[in-house]
């Protein structure tokens, strides 16, 4: 089945107490995103990558990091994390890097910092 | 206002009712997609239309894109319960160097009274 997966699906930490959220599709899609959601706000974009080692930074990329070693995995990286940074995270890809395919989403990973 | 603006917020209706979600943006766009989320959940493609297309159909939605005003429609035909969800507009902008920008809005949340 094509789909897109994120690990894990729900985080309660604490700040400054390094994470990482994993991504992953099987869909060969060259382009991958990281977004956040908050209430009132939409998503936002964090960072993309458009191949292997390709990355680059979105709307809100301050207190993240990415990286893209490998085709199908996406890892969003929190070095120090902070309450600010409590939200519903969504990992996306999509066929092509040129914006003309649809993205597919994983299932969000709901993240809490105390 | 941000891109990809949705109005109404909210909206409440009978099952059997048709619902309309209009979305306004800024600027040139290569094309504009609707997603839908149930809650809490990942987000799932429900329907691009590209700046050159007006009008795109698929199944019970019907999309409208005026590239003169900046706006689209979203229309749901004789809606169901499980259409219960919020549905996001999400603006694609591509780049002269490659690769793109997708700006999702701020969502309108359906409520499908059965």
């Amino acid at each position: 089945e094509a789909q897109v997966t994120q690990n894990p699906r729900y985080l309660i930490t604490v700040t400054g107490k390094k994470l990482t959220v994993t991504c992953s599709q099987n869909m060969n899609h060259e382009y991958m995103s990281w977004y956040r959601q908050d209430p009132g706000l939409g998503l936002r974009q964090i960072y993309y990558s458009m191949n292997v080692e390709v990355t680059d930074k979105g709307d809100v990329p301050e207190g993240y990091k990415v990286s893209r070693k490998e085709k199908r995995n996406f890892p969003l990286i929190l070095e120090s994390p902070s309450p600010n940074q409590t939200s519903l995270y969504f990992c996306a890809s999509s066929l092509s890097t040129s914006g003309s395919y649809e993205q597919y989403f994983g299932p969000g990973t709901r993240l809490t910092v105390t | 206002s941000q891109q990809g603006e949705e109005d109404p917020q909210a909206l409440s209706i009978q099952e059997g009712e048709n619902a309309t979600m209009n979305c306004s943006y800024k600027t040139s766009i290569n094309n504009l997609q609707w997603y839908r989320q149930n809650s809490g959940r990942g987000l799932v493609h429900l329907i691009l239309i590209r700046s050159n297309e007006r009008e795109k159909h698929s199944g019970r939605l019907r999309v409208t894109l005026d590239t003169s005003k900046k706006s689209s429609s979203l229309l749901i035909t004789a809606s169901r319960a499980a259409d219960t969800a919020s549905y996001f507009c999400a603006t694609v902008l591509g780049f002269n160097t490659g690769g793109f920008k997708t700006i999702f809005g701020a969502g309108t949340r359906l409520f499908v009274k059965a």
